[in-house]
């Protein structure tokens, strides 16, 4: 089973700072990373898929990077509705598994 | 618009089973790849089975051979038959599609409860 680290678990930010949040993988899985929003009470919603593809509808402060074992997620210009709890997801080999999930609170 | 709407959840003795249903509108259950995730109380999420287009079907080790993923074509409709259930499989189960031929979850239902206590 493939295991993804996320860094931070927890971060406090203003509102217009930049955000980045980091996914290991166990190892290698290609570009198959994804990254999930979760806010309290809501099931999660789709952000970036394929590493830095961006999911239809999702504003253009989000964006992915990354390769191999090491991903990024990076919110630019942090907005008060941005805080929720992050998860990246890998689809190399089942099973999929989930980073244990970064949570981000707006100061 | 693509909707996904889960019922079944209960709280349920030990040992005993439930069936989770997943109604989806606005696209087929059977063109398109469909999982089940769960989330325990305060914790991460956790991708439990999947059944493909044709009919296949995986699931994580810590359900293997107590869950069993199905669906109903004419009814557009996908399950989870819960059985054999533990007080760690207390958890709001998502179903999440994904598009067939690509592995990543681009949309989700609200959730359904199912608590395991006696």
């Amino acid at each position: 089973e493939i295991v993804l680290t996320q860094s931070p678990d927890f971060q406090s930010v203003t509102p217009k700072e930049k955000l980045t949040i980091t996914c290991r993988a166990s190892q290698s899985i290609g570009n198959s990373l994804h990254w999930y929003q979760q806010k309290p009470g809501q099931s999660p919603k789709l952000l970036i898929k394929y590493t830095s593809q961006s999911f239809s509808g999702v504003p253009s402060r989000f964006s992915g990077s990354g390769s191999g074992t090491d991903f990024t997620l990076t919110i630019n210009s942090l907005e008060a509705e941005d805080a929720a709890t992050y998860y990246c997801h890998q689809s190399s080999s089942l099973p999929w598994t989930f980073g244990q999930g970064t949570k981000v609170e707006i100061k | 618009e693509v909707q996904l709407v889960e019922s079944g959840g209960a709280l349920i003795q030990p040992g005993g089973s439930l069936r989770l249903s997943c109604a989806a509108s606005a696209f087929s259950v059977s063109s398109n790849y469909m999982n089940w995730v769960r989330q325990a109380p305060g914790k991460g999420l956790e991708w439990i089975s999947i059944i493909y287009s044709g009919g296949d079907t995986s699931y994580a080790d810590s359900v293997k051979g107590r869950f069993v993923i199905f669906r109903d074509s004419s009814k557009n409709t996908v399950y989870l038959q819960l059985n054999s259930l533990r007080a760690e499989d207390s958890a709001v189960y998502y179903c999440a599609r994904s598009p067939s031929g690509y592995y990543f979850f681009d949309n989700w239902g609200q959730g359904t409860l199912v608590t395991v206590s006696s």
